[in-house]
C-alpha cells in the first residue's frame, strides 16, 4: 500500500546541475502536483496536472519542467539548480472529487550548494 | 493578498487540553474546499479534515473538530484532549472550485502553526 512515492529522499546538487525528481502514485488520481516548502511560507504550488498527457503552471513554476509520464508518474527536474531552490518537495496526488484530500508523498530534502 | 492566513506561529497546550488553530481564507467563489493537515517532525502531510462550503454542519473527526464560520470566513481547528503525539506543525489549505463535483483545483496552504503540547 504504497501511495505517492517520491525518490530521492535526500539530495545535494551543486549550482548549475541538474536533476529530476521522481514520483509515482497507485492511487489510480488523475490530478497530481508538485509543491515546495520553505521555512515561514507553508507549501506553494510548483506545476500540476489535471490529467494524464496536461501539465500546468502553479505559483512559483519558474526554474522547473515537469512531465506527466503516464497517469501513475509525474517528474520535476530542475534543469539548472540554483541556491534558491534550496527546499523541501512534495508530490501529491489528487482525489477524483473535491472533498477528497490530497495524499502527499514524504518529501523530498534538496540542497543546492 | 493572502488567501490563506495562519495568524499563530506557536501554539502550546498542556496535555489533554483542548486546543484552537486559527486559519482565516478569503475567496469569491462560493465553492471551495477547506483541508487540515498535519506536520509531525518527521516531515510527512497527513490529511485531517475537511469542511466543503455547502456543508450544513462542522466536520468532525475523532478529537479534531472544524469551528466553521462562514460569513466570517474562518474555518479553526479545534484539537480536543491533546496528546504529546499531537505536537507538530499544522496547514489549513484551501481548494477553490467545484466543492462538491470533480477535483481539479490546486491547494493553497497557509504558513502553517506549530504545536507544542506540554506534559
Amino acid at each position: 500500500n504504497a501511495g505517492v512515492t517520491q525518490t530521492p529522499k535526500f539530495q545535494v546538487l551543486k549550482t548549475g546541475q541538474s536533476m529530476t525528481l521522481q514520483c509515482a502514485q497507485d492511487m489510480n488520481h488523475n490530478s497530481m502536483y508538485w509543491y515546495r516548502q520553505d521555512p515561514g511560507m507553508g507549501l506553494r504550488l510548483i506545476y500540476y496536472s489535471a490529467s494524464e498527457g496536461t501539465t500546468d503552471k502553479g505559483e512559483v513554476p519558474n526554474g522547473y519542467n515537469v512531465s506527466r509520464l503516464n497517469k501513475r508518474e509525474f517528474s520535476l527536474r530542475l534543469e539548472s539548480a540554483a541556491p534558491s531552490q534550496t527546499s523541501v518537495y512534495f508530490c501529491a496526488g489528487g482525489g477524483v472529487y473535491s472533498n477528497q484530500p490530497q495524499h502527499f508523498g514524504d518529501g523530498t530534502r534538496l540542497s543546492i550548494l | 493578498a493572502q488567501k490563506i492566513t495562519q495568524t499563530q506561529p506557536g501554539m502550546f497546550v498542556q496535555e489533554k487540553e483542548a486546543v484552537t488553530l486559527d486559519c482565516t481564507y478569503d475567496t469569491s467563489d462560493p465553492s471551495y474546499g477547506l483541508f487540515w493537515y498535519k506536520q509531525p517532525s518527521s516531515g510527512e502531510m497527513i490529511f485531517l479534515i475537511y469542511q466543503g462550503s455547502y456543508d450544513q454542519q462542522n466536520a468532525t473527526e475523532g478529537r479534531y473538530s472544524l469551528n466553521f464560520q462562514k460569513a466570517r470566513k474562518s474555518a479553526n481547528l479545534v484539537i480536543s484532549a491533546s496528546q504529546l503525539g499531537d505536537s507538530a506543525m499544522y496547514f489549513c489549505a484551501m481548494r477553490e472550485g467545484n466543492a462538491g463535483g470533480t477535483s481539479y483545483g490546486k491547494l493553497t496552504f497557509g504558513q502553517g502553526t506549530i504545536l507544542t503540547v506540554h506534559p
